[in-house]
């Protein structure tokens, strides 16, 4: 099993360009999760998926879209990039439910000129 | 909003000696409690969980502690080797609206001097 997969690792954007950050993961999880790290900080929720269907803002939803395709793929859209959308961006999936650890894909960096 | 939040950026130890990284805590409501290991360029890796009606948990080579009291946790690394070297971060769990929700600490990096 691969786990979480994510593409690309590195983007390099100008401001006001759009991309769109790929997860999927097979091992049948449903939930989902979008997260951003910067630097020397701890991990804040971008936007999540409770199950197929569904998505919800977390912390920090804004300059972003999601869109949860299937089961095993969830995305993330930037539709008009900023600056201050550099970061690592992550992608989680647990099985759902309480108490459930959440596996995590390797990382997007992306840089925005 | 409620935080996770860490006492040291950074800690240096000796390898073969045992490490000590804390967290603490704000959310009184909180009820798991989440270890994760970062290495360079990778993402978080799960180390160990802890749920509040506990207050130690062990696994190989790392044990979890939770006051209650204080709202406090640490991670303790038994016999620190250089692989272990990285940023730990504590994450509260919280449960919202249906979903997990976890809640990181800024991280603590751990560096081993051989």
């Amino acid at each position: 099993n691969a786990g979480v997969t994510q593409t690309p690792k590195f983007q390099v954007l100008k401001t006001g360009q759009s991309m769109t950050l790929q997860c999927a993961q097979d091992m049948n999880h449903n939930s989902m999760y979008w997260y951003r790290q910067d630097p020397g900080m701890g991990l804040r929720l971008i936007y999540y998926s409770a199950s197929e269907g569904t998505t919800d803002k977390g912390e920090v939803p804004n300059g972003y879209n999601v869109s949860r395709l299937n089961k095993r793929e969830f995305s993330l859209r930037l539709e008009s990039a900023a600056p201050s959308q550099t970061s690592v961006y992550f992608c989680a999936s647990e099985w759902g439910g309480a108490d459930n650890e959440q596996f995590f894909g390797p990382g997007t960096r992306l840089t925005v000129l | 909003g409620e935080s996770v939040g860490l006492h040291l950026p950074t800690l240096s130890v000796q390898e073969g000696d045992n490490s000590i990284i804390n967290c603490a805590y704000s959310n009184s409501a909180s009820d798991y409690f989440i270890w994760y290991k970062q290495e360079s360029g990778k993402g978080p890796q799960f180390i160990i969980d802890i749920r509040s009606n506990m207050d130690k948990r062990q696994g190989q080579r790392v044990t979890v502690l939770l006051n209650k009291t204080v709202k406090h946790l640490s991670l303790q690394i038994a016999a620190t080797q250089p692989g272990d070297s990285a940023v730990y971060f504590c994450a509260e769990n919280l449960w919202i609206q249906g979903a997990q929700k976890l809640v990181f600490g800024q991280g603590t990096r751990l560096t081993i001097n051989p």
